[in-house]
């Protein structure tokens, strides 16, 4: 079955810590994203990828990094940067370019703070 | 600046009636309009989607009204099950990139 894995699917974060979520596809698609989802709010746009080796920031890319080494794979980093970490995460992929097409999500990754 | 403003936040309705969700956008650049269903602990999940040279599209149950000159676009769900019980996203895209709104849940009561 096509689709997108995340993990892992809680994860829980120190004070000065930073942690890795994983997201992998195996839909074939070029465009990769990472959204962060807080009670009540849309889906807010941190990162997105439309091609290997190349991304850029979203709405909200402060005190997050990510990496596009694969086309199957965009790790988001949260750094201790980032004051207000605890949230509920989710990676999206599709096709690129000025297709009309849909996002196709993961089951998300809820980060806390310890 | 929202981009993507949708309403109502809540929604009840009884079983068989019909919710609708609204959604209004500002920037004439989007070419695709998804609506998305998510359940708790899940990612959303495509329901039906619609581009600005279509008035209307029907799937089922589900159907999306659009009004390029009022940029404003709803959907209907048609006789609601309890199953429908869900939050709902609209979204605005350009060049696949995509603006959410703010989210509608629904509860529908048996």
């Amino acid at each position: 079955d096509g689709g997108i894995t995340q993990s892992p699917k809680y994860l829980f974060r120190k004070e000065g810590q930073n942690v890795t979520l994983s997201c992998e596809q195996n839909l074939n698609h070029d465009a990769m994203y990472w959204y962060r989802q807080d009670p009540g709010q849309g889906l807010r746009l941190i990162y997105y990828s439309q091609i290997v080796n190349d991304f850029q920031k979203g709405d909200i890319a402060e005190g997050y990094s990510v990496s596009r080494e694969k086309k199957e794979s965009f790790p988001l980093t949260v750094t201790s940067a980032q004051k207000n970490p605890t949230a509920f995460y989710l990676c999206a992929s599709s096709y690129s370019g000025n297709r009309r097409q849909p996002q196709h999500f993961g089951d998300g990754t809820r980060l806390s703070i310890l | 600046q929202q981009q993507v403003k949708q309403s109502p936040q809540s929604l009840i309705v009884q079983k068989g009636g019909i919710s609708i969700i609204n959604c209004a956008y500002e920037n004439t650049a989007f070419d695709y309009f998804p609506w998305y269903q998510q359940f708790p602990g899940k990612g959303p999940a495509l329901l039906i989607a619609i581009r600005p040279d279509v008035s209307e599209k029907k799937e089922g149950r589900f159907t999306i009204s659009f009004n390029k000159s009022a940029k404003q676009f709803s959907l209907h769900i048609m006789d609601s099950q309890p199953g429908d019980s869900a939050t709902y996203f609209c979204a605005a895209s350009n060049a696949g990139k995509s603006t959410f709104g703010d989210g509608t849940t629904l509860t529908v009561k048996p």
